[in-house]
């Protein structure tokens, strides 16, 4: 597709439960980021591939969010043990490049909605 | 730690008059500033950016100012128009890191 594609666009599960997010990014977009918006919060930054380097981890909250990237395209993030707390909107962004970067290349997915019940 | 700060979590104008948005931050290398403006239920959009090395940038309605000495930066919007209504985002990148950190946003109504 054209843009930054995320699923599942919703998502509720059951407190305690593991879940999976994916995100296609534009194809050849080197840099991949993940977001969340928690309700009445802003974009808190989560986790940022670039290329084959070894992702900026530093924003997930807790060890049980962990984000892969295969092949250097799609990109995984899963929460283990979902808490109440998780429920969100993660946001997944593509851009060409992380240095340099002017910044209004970065393109951003639709998000997908976390419920944890 | 929040390092790009929109303390205003809402702000009201009348359709034709001006919106300023505001937003501070705390590192003095970010590279790039930018505005995004987000829809509910949409994913943000790309609004306007500024360089650290500029002062201001024109596009349209929408105007971004900075001011480094203060590490502040405005978005201004005029003339305002009820289609404006949004959440607005303030962000700052860092060439360095690579990294886009958000303010916690502020939500725009322009009445009719």
């Amino acid at each position: 597709g054209a843009g930054v594609s995320q699923s599942p666009s919703n998502k509720v599960t059951e407190k305690g439960k593991d879940v999976e997010l994916r995100c296609d990014p534009i194809s050849g977009h080197t840099a991949l980021y993940w977001y969340r918006q928690s309700l009445g919060q802003g974009l808190e930054f989560l986790i940022y591939f670039q290329g084959n380097s070894a992702p900026d981890k530093s924003g997930l909250p807790s060890d049980r969010f962990s984000a892969e990237r295969t092949g250097g395209s799609v990109s995984t993030l899963t929460i283990q043990r979902t808490q109440q707390e998780d429920s969100a909107v993660y946001l997944c962004a593509s851009s060409l490049g992380g240095q340099g970067l002017s910044g209004n290349t970065i393109y951003f997915g639709e998000g997908s909605w976390l419920t944890v019940v | 730690d929040q390092q790009v700060k929109q303390n205003s979590p809402s702000l009201s104008v009348q359709e034709g008059r001006i919106s300023i948005l505001n937003c501070d931050y705390t590192n003095s290398m970010f590279d790039y500033f930018l505005w995004y403006k987000k829809y509910p239920a949409e994913g943000p959009t790309f609004l306007i950016s500024i360089s650290s090395i500029k002062d201001k940038n024109e596009d349209g309605r929408f105007t971004v100012f900075l001011n480094k000495s203060a590490k502040h930066l405005s978005l201004h919007i005029v003339p305002s128009q009820p289609g404006d209504s949004a959440v607005y985002f303030c962000a700052a990148f860092s060439g360095n890191t690579g990294k886009l950190i958000f303010g916690q946003g502020t939500t725009l109504q322009v009445k009719p």
